[in-house]
């Protein structure tokens, strides 16, 4: 079936530094891949995604791009603020878009 | 513009009782799905409805589990006899059509004593 595999956190950076957050995927025909972001005690925001292959999303000056290739939606910030401190969720829609899977999460901490 | 609405946001109930999660969706927005995260966990799918009609259930449990979208009126999850291993953050998302974006909720988190 569809998964995902997200790197292990927290991922512990000063502020300024540069960021990548690995995620793989497994999935059967094309699915969309998305990444969410969950600030302490809220609810997902979608932060960006990618409908086909070597597509970019982008926002907030994060970045992600669809390697069919590879299977790969690495997460990516040039310069990382305290405020980016969250939990950051790799996810793909499923065959249908009906439902998303998620990675398990990786929390970034970003300190002054 | 409003976004997806759940209520409560923390609800306690003691083993053996019910639990009812409220999700208003998206104005305009006709396709709900409910999810589960388990502390420390990703998000794990658990129902897709339309109005009216439930889609997919392939990951609700099978016993004490169900969920509406009527016509009028918030989706509605209800968990029956909560057991502690129902302790979770429940979300809810809506999307204007089917594939297309999924906009979350703030979740309810349910603590069963």
């Amino acid at each position: 079936g569809n998964s995902v595999t997200q790197m292990e956190g927290p991922v512990t950076l000063s502020e300024e530094a540069f960021l990548t957050i690995n995620c793989t995927y497994t999935a059967t025909g094309y699915p969309s891949l998305f990444w969410y972001v969950q600030y302490p005690g809220e609810g997902l925001q979608l932060l960006l995604k990618a409908t086909k292959a070597d597509d970019k999303g982008s926002n907030k000056g994060f970045e992600a791009t669809y390697r069919k290739e590879t299977t790969s939606f690495h997460l990516e910030k040039g310069s990382v603020q305290v405020s980016d401190s969250a939990v950051y969720f790799c996810a793909l829609s499923d065959t249908g878009f009906q439902k998303l899977v998620f990675g398990t999460g990786t929390r970034l901490l970003v300190s002054p | 513009n409003a976004g997806v609405m759940q209520n409560p946001r923390h609800l306690v109930r003691r083993r053996g009782q019910e639990a009812r999660l409220r999700c208003s969706p998206v104005k305009g927005h006709s396709h709900v799905y409910w999810y589960r995260q388990l502390p420390e966990e990703g998000l794990k799918f658990m129902v897709y409805l339309q109005k009216e009609n439930i889609i997919d259930e392939s990951g609700m449990p099978k016993e004490r589990f169900s969920a509406e979208f009527p016509k009028e009126g918030p989706s509605i999850l209800r968990i029956q006899q909560v057991v502690r291993g129902d302790s979770a953050a429940y979300f809810c998302a809506s999307s204007y059509t089917q594939g297309d974006t999924q906009y979350f909720g703030p979740g309810t988190r349910l603590t069963v004593l």
